[in-house]
């Protein structure tokens, strides 16, 4: 099953409106990250949250990290055309001895964004 | 452009071949991860080697296997394929330290078993 799963599995917005996706795991975790892919392509890093961290922003992006709820949001603002993509959530689970599981990530199912002109 | 390369792009054979795909990492980076991606199964993890060796192993089936060469580029070998290995495999690479960071992804091999 997967670690990681992102709410809602599909997303219709007009550009300028905020984007806003959610994902649930399951296990402790070192880092939460967020991966965005466009149709068939390779999915490229957006952004790093790590466990004792609650928030971050990097441009147009804000991440939250709940690690009581074992849950993460990622919030798009002034979506653009171009911001049409899957999004998928993916965490750096710590092993059973409290080490890092040295960069094998596990992603969520992915939530597909279509942000219309 | 993430610096990864995966080649072929596209792959189409037939049940019961043998393929080979084909990975170099990031200059510099010495962790590379195998991934596969189907509509069914999503994001799976396959293997990760670190500097030529094994490192974490996952949803990979027996008949897979992957080594990482000492100029660390890593090959993903697919065997007695079925219908259901059709996917995209990734190819992702990253400076393996502590704490860990990101990883990146090639643009991925799209494996087609006819």
């Amino acid at each position: 099953s997967q670690q990681g799963e992102e709410d809602p599995q599909a997303l219709s917005i007009q550009e300028g409106e905020n984007a806003t996706m959610n994902c649930s795991y399951k296990t402790s975790i070192n880092n939460l990250q967020w991966y965005r892919q466009n149709s068939g392509r390779g999915l490229v890093h957006l952004i790093l949250i790590r466990s004792n961290e609650r928030e971050k922003h990097s441009g147009r992006l804000r991440v939250t990290l709940d690690t009581s709820k074992k849950s993460s949001s990622l919030l798009i603002t002034a979506s653009r055309a171009a911001d049409t993509a899957s999004y998928f959530c993916a965490t750096d689970a710590t092993t059973n001895a409290g080490g890092t599981s040295y960069g094998k990530l596990t992603f969520g199912q992915g939530t597909i964004l279509t942000v219309h002109p | 452009d993430s610096g990864v390369t995966q080649t072929p792009k596209h792959l189409i054979t037939a049940t019961g071949q043998r393929v080979t795909l084909r990975c170099s990492p990031r200059s510099g980076d010495l962790s590379v991860y195998w991934y596969q991606q189907s509509l069914d199964q999503g994001l799976q993890f396959l293997i990760q080697y670190y500097n030529g060796e094994e490192r974490a192993k996952g949803n990979i089936l027996e008949r897979f296997s992957a080594q990482q060469f000492p100029d660390l580029h890593s090959e993903l070998n697919l065997s007695s394929l079925e219908l259901g290995d059709s996917a995209l495999y990734f190819c992702a690479s990253s400076v393996l330290r502590d704490p860990p960071r990101e990883l990146f992804f090639g643009e991925g091999s799209r494996l087609t078993v006819l």
